[in-house]
């Protein structure tokens, strides 16, 4: 079963743009990662928020973790056309796992 | 290039038959992971192990087997294979397994194996 569900499930936006996408998960967790995967291929890691963190960024990337709500949020501001790809958020520590996934399109 | 190799890259095979599908983790990296991706199912974690141990199993059909050998390559059994089963299969690594309340596993992916049964 998963443990995570991103939303919105699929999302189109102009270049330039910000990008969000949220997740939920179920139980606690002490770390949540969020992956990226190109269409057909391998993820890719992009970034891990620990559970004591509430804010974490990486270049464009943004993400916002609260426990208290389940909940994390991953913000990609100025957005790109190669930014096209669905996002995962993922917890565990031995069995990992992901949620379904936010595909986002982003339209040059 | 991940450094996470997965072979082969597609398998177009029957209903009933067996397969295997190999992966060698990154280098260094003592953990490997296997995932199955279809449609309907999403990502779904099957089976994970640790320098040869199995450590995590996950919604891993009995038809599915695994295991990581010396070298720290592992290889995926998937037998009386069915419809339902064509999906694309992922490995992963990371470097060791945490347990502890301050770890984290981040997993390096392999590019899948795309299994096809008809």
């Amino acid at each position: 079963s998963q443990q995570g569900e991103e939303d919105p499930q699929a999302l189109s936006i102009q270049e330039g743009e910000n990008a969000t996408m949220n997740c939920s998960y179920k139980t606690s967790i002490n770390n949540l990662q969020w992956y990226r995967q190109n269409s057909g291929r391998g993820l890719v890691h992009l970034i891990l928020i620990r559970s004591n963190e509430r804010e974490k960024h990486s270049g464009r990337l943004r993400v916002t973790l609260d426990t208290s709500k389940k909940s994390s949020s991953l913000l990609i501001t100025a957005s790109r056309a190669a930014d096209t790809a669905s996002y995962f958020c993922a917890t565990g520590l031995i069995d990992m796992r992901f949620g379904a996934g936010t595909r986002l399109t982003v339209k040059p | 290039d991940s450094g996470v190799t997965q072979t082969p890259k597609h398998l177009i095979t029957a209903t009933g038959q067996r397969v295997t599908l190999r992966c060698s983790p990154r280098s260094g990296d003592l953990s490997v992971y296997w995932y199955q991706q279809s449609l309907d199912q999403g990502l779904q974690f099957l089976i994970q192990y640790y320098n040869g141990e199995e450590r995590a199993k996950g919604n891993i059909l009995e038809r599915f087997s695994a295991q990581q050998f010396p070298d720290l390559h592992s290889e995926l059994n998937l037998s009386s294979l069915e419809l339902g089963d064509s999906a694309l299969y992922f490995c992963a690594s990371s470097a060791r397994v945490v347990q502890g309340s301050s770890g984290a596993n981040v997993l390096t992916f392999g590019a899948g194996s795309r299994l096809t049964v008809l």
